[in-house]
This record gives C-alpha cells, structure tokens and sequence, in this order.
C-alpha cells in the first residue's frame, strides 16, 4: 500500500528565512508519481509540481525548490527567502496510477 | 489555469435536510473526484468517477451519494445532513491518462447545526 508521511504538522519562520518541508513515501512500484499542492487560507489546492519515479534531477521554480532522492524515498520541498504570502498548508502527494495518497499536510507561517 | 467550479462556496443547514454540492469543469477531463477535509487537515477520498456513468466509492465511508450524467458535472448529494457531515468538500478533476495531476475547485465549507 501506498503512504505519505509528513512529519512535520506546523512550521513557523520569519519572513525571508530559508524553509523546508520534508515528505517521505512509501511503495512498492518502480513506476509512480509525486506531487506537491499549497492550500492558501482561501483553501483550494493549487498544484505546484508532479516529478515521476524515473526523473531524479532536481528542479527549481522561482523561490522554490524540490528535492527528490529515492535512495531515502524523499520529495523535499524548499522555499528560498520566504514570504507572508507563502503561509499556507503544503501537501505531499503520490500516485502510482490508479489513484493519489495525500499526507497529512504541513502548515507553515511566515511571519512578518 | 484550471476551470473547476463548486457552489455553493458556504452552506449552513440544519440537521435533517437534503442537500446537493455542485460541482463542474470545464476542461474536458474524464475523472472527477470528491474530497472531504476538515480544515488544514489530510484529505479523505469518498467519491470518484472515470466518466459518464461511473461512480466509484473512496477510502472513507460516506453517507453521500454522487451521480455522473454528463462529463463536466459531478454532483455530491447528502439526502439527510447531520452534524458529523460538517466538513470541507472538495472536487477535482484530472486527465484520464494516469499519473496527472488533479486541479481542485475551490471548496464548500458545509456546517450542519
């Protein structure tokens, strides 16, 4: 079966510090998928990045980055100097085909 | 940008009565979800549909039903509310192929008193 663990429920930091989030999975596919979605206090979940199981490269977009090491089954995202605006709840997700696992979350606050 | 639509955005009903989340997208996608999610919390699959006609349930046991008539709509249908339904409900939708991302509506925060 597949799982998602996020070990951390709540981070609080202060504006302009570096932050991660970490996300570990379990599976037994060779073949599978994992997502990371925000939820801003509006409280849709807006997508962010899907990396596949093959694809270790890490990858940065802006202010954020992800990093993917399947030797620790680890998805771990970081936010570089961050911002109020990224005060939200961060899900880690994964998917091996048929549907997608979420993890518990992790509510970061940034504060000013 | 993702089209997903759900109304209505708040509800607050009183215990007994039936009611009816909408939800619609405008993309074209096949598979169509329901979530429930008490606030900042994990999310819990109780619905979902590969297409027209199709409904399957989630990992948890809800006493809502779903119907999928037509491929952009996918109501969620709680015939007698209770107190325990007050949640957050959300509906995504994704590609048919597998391993995409779904895209999320925005959410009804239903209270039941």
């Amino acid at each position: 079966a597949q799982k998602v663990t996020q070990a951390q429920t709540e981070i609080s930091v202060v504006e302009k510090e570096d932050v991660t989030l970490d996300c570990v999975y379990e599976t037994r596919d060779t073949t599978y998928y994992l997502f990371w979605y925000k939820q801003p206090p509006s409280g849709e979940l807006v997508f962010l990045i899907r990396r596949n199981s093959f694809d270790e490269q890490n990858e940065i977009s802006g202010r954020y980055s992800w990093n993917f090491q399947k030797s620790t089954s680890s998805f771990n995202f970081t936010i570089t100097a961050s911002q109020v605006v990224d005060s939200a709840v961060y899900f880690c997700a994964l998917s091996e085909g048929s549907d997608m696992r979420f993890g518990a979350g992790t509510r970061l606050t940034v504060k000013p | 940008e993702a089209d997903i639509y759900q109304t209505p955005r708040y509800l607050v009903i009183g215990t007994g009565k039936k009611i009816t989340l909408e939800c619609s997208q405008t993309m074209g996608h096949d598979k169509m979800y329901w979530y429930q999610q008490d606030p900042g919390m994990e999310l819990h699959l109780i619905h979902y549909s590969y297409g027209v006609n199709s409904t399957e349930k989630g990992d948890l046991s809800s006493e809502s039903t779903v119907s999928r008539i037509r491929t952009e709509h996918f109501p969620l249908t709680l015939e007698s509310a209770r107190p325990s339904h007050t949640s957050q409900y959300l509906c995504a939708s994704s590609q048919i192929d597998t391993y995409n991302e779904q895209f999320f509506g925005p959410g009804t925060r239903l209270t039941v008193l």
